[in-house]
């Protein structure tokens, strides 16, 4: 099992670009989240969604966009990326409600905004 | 304010030494209290899970939740270098519709040998 990955894993990109994070996981698990963590301000949620086709906003939506259009993938999208957005963005998949707190992490992906 | 508030730290102390953590948190609905792992740049991992009040015990690891003063702590006793890591809180409510967890910040800790 390769639990959850994350592609890619580091990013540069210029102000207005556009780029698509890509989430995998190969627990059969039904909810999966992006989050982005910042110095001084923890984990926060991004999207989330809770079956395939479905998905759901969180704390940070803006800027963002996502699809869920098969259960073991989450893609995470900049349409216009802005120097904002430079983080460090993880995907995490939980089993469902009952085991929703036990939320898997991918490696994480490094994006920088020029 | 913050939902949930967590101390930065960084902490140092030596090995052997008994470490606690501690959150607080405002919101009277949440009722499930996790701590969560996070080595550097590496993504966090479940430590500790525990329901409403009490503690819970897990080796070296002790998680606590007082609902009544929203306050929950973990405590690492015989500390190693291996537990040099960032510790996140994570909380949530019980109702349907919570599949979303409140982080803290997290707190940077460091074992010295």
């Amino acid at each position: 099992n390769a639990g959850v990955t994350q592609t890619p894993k580091f990013r540069v990109l210029k102000t207005g670009q556009s780029m698509t994070l890509l989430c995998a996981q190969d627990m059969n698990h039904e909810y999966m989240y992006w989050y982005r963590q910042d110095p001084g301000m923890g984990l926060r949620l991004i999207h989330y969604s809770v079956g395939e086709g479905t998905t759901a906003k969180g704390e940070v939506p803006d800027g963002y966009n996502v699809s869920r259009l098969k259960k073991q993938n989450f893609l995470l999208g900049l349409e216009s990326a802005a120097p904002s957005q430079t983080s460090v963005y993880f995907c995490a998949s939980s089993p469902g409600l009952a085991g929703a707190d036990t939320q898997y992490f991918g490696p994480g992906t490094r994006l920088t905004v020029l | 304010q913050k939902e949930v508030e967590q101390d930065p730290g960084p902490l140092s102390v030596p090995e052997g030494a008994i470490v606690s953590l501690n959150c607080t948190y405002s919101n009277s609905a949440f009722q499930y209290f996790m701590w969560y792992r996070q080595y550097s740049r590496k993504g966090p991992e479940l430590l500790m899970y525990t329901y409403s009040s009490g503690n819970k015990e897990d080796g070296r690891f002790t998680a606590q939740v007082d609902k009544s003063s929203k306050y929950i702590s973990l405590f690492i006793r015989d500390s190693q270098p291996s537990d040099s890591a960032t510790y996140l809180c994570a909380m949530r409510g019980s109702n349907f519709g919570n599949e979303k967890l409140t982080f803290g910040t997290g707190t940077r800790l460091t074992i010295i040998p």
